[in-house]
């Protein structure tokens, strides 16, 4: 059974100070590795699509990596709008056109 | 694009009634997907249609969960009879490729 496992569950940050946050999988051939931002009261909202081991996506403050096992999402100098849920879901070969989603890291970025 | 659009965005219904989702999703889109979202469960697959064919429902609770789409630009969700452990936000979700699903602002139901 394809598992996908977020930590940490929540992250409070400063201002300007970075860090990132874990996305583990455990699938059967992975077809894509999601990014959605959720903010309270909306729907997710798209970031990142990820495919292969090294590959590397960027948008703004945010970066996306992948490797074999796991996908981290590193955020450099957040800003209080920041502020979000942060989703990862992956796609299997079984799966067609479904994703399995993590359940979250709620961070909070303090000004 | 106005993006997928949800209705109602809030419904507050007592136990026993029938209770309506509706979704409008992107055009062009031929992917329509329903989830549901607790704080306990988190982010649920509820069921997907492929050029408005169910394809598979096998996240669908129980029978008490149906969903229809008639035609390219509208799917339902029902419920019926409702019940309290149904509370929860419903989202409907639309994609073209393989790629990003695009999400509605969902639907936040409370059963009484």
């Amino acid at each position: 059974e394809d598992q996908v496992t977020q930590s940490p569950e929540a992250l409070r940050l400063q201002e300007g100070e970075s860090s990132s946050l874990n996305c583990s999988y455990t699938v059967s051939g992975l077809r894509g590795l999601f990014w959605y931002r959720q903010d309270p009261g909306k729907g997710p909202e798209f970031l990142f699509t990820l495919y292969s081991a090294g590959e590397e996506k960027e948008k703004e403050r945010l970066k996306a990596t992948l490797t074999k096992k796991e996908s981290f999402l590193h955020i450099t100098a957040p800003k209080p709008e920041d502020s979000a849920t942060y989703l990862c879901a992956v796609r299997t070969p079984g799966s067609a056109r479904q994703l399995t989603f993590g359940s979250g890291t709620q961070l909070t970025v303090l000004p | 694009d106005a993006g997928v659009i949800q209705s109602p965005r809030h419904e507050v219904t007592e136990m026993g009634q029938e209770v309506t989702l509706r979704c409008k999703p992107i055009s062009g889109h031929d992917y329509l997907f329903w989830y549901r979202q607790t704080m306990m469960r988190g982010l649920e697959l509820l069921i997907y249609f492929n050029n408005n064919v169910p394809i598979d429902d096998s996240g669908m609770p129980e029978d008490r969960f149906s969903a229809k789409m008639p035609n390219a630009s509208f799917s339902t969700l029902k419920i019926q009879p409702s019940e309290p452990r149904d509370s929860a936000v419903y989202f409907c979700a639309s994609s073209q490729a393989l790629n990003q699903q695009f999400f509605g602002p969902g639907t936040r139901l409370t059963v009484l």
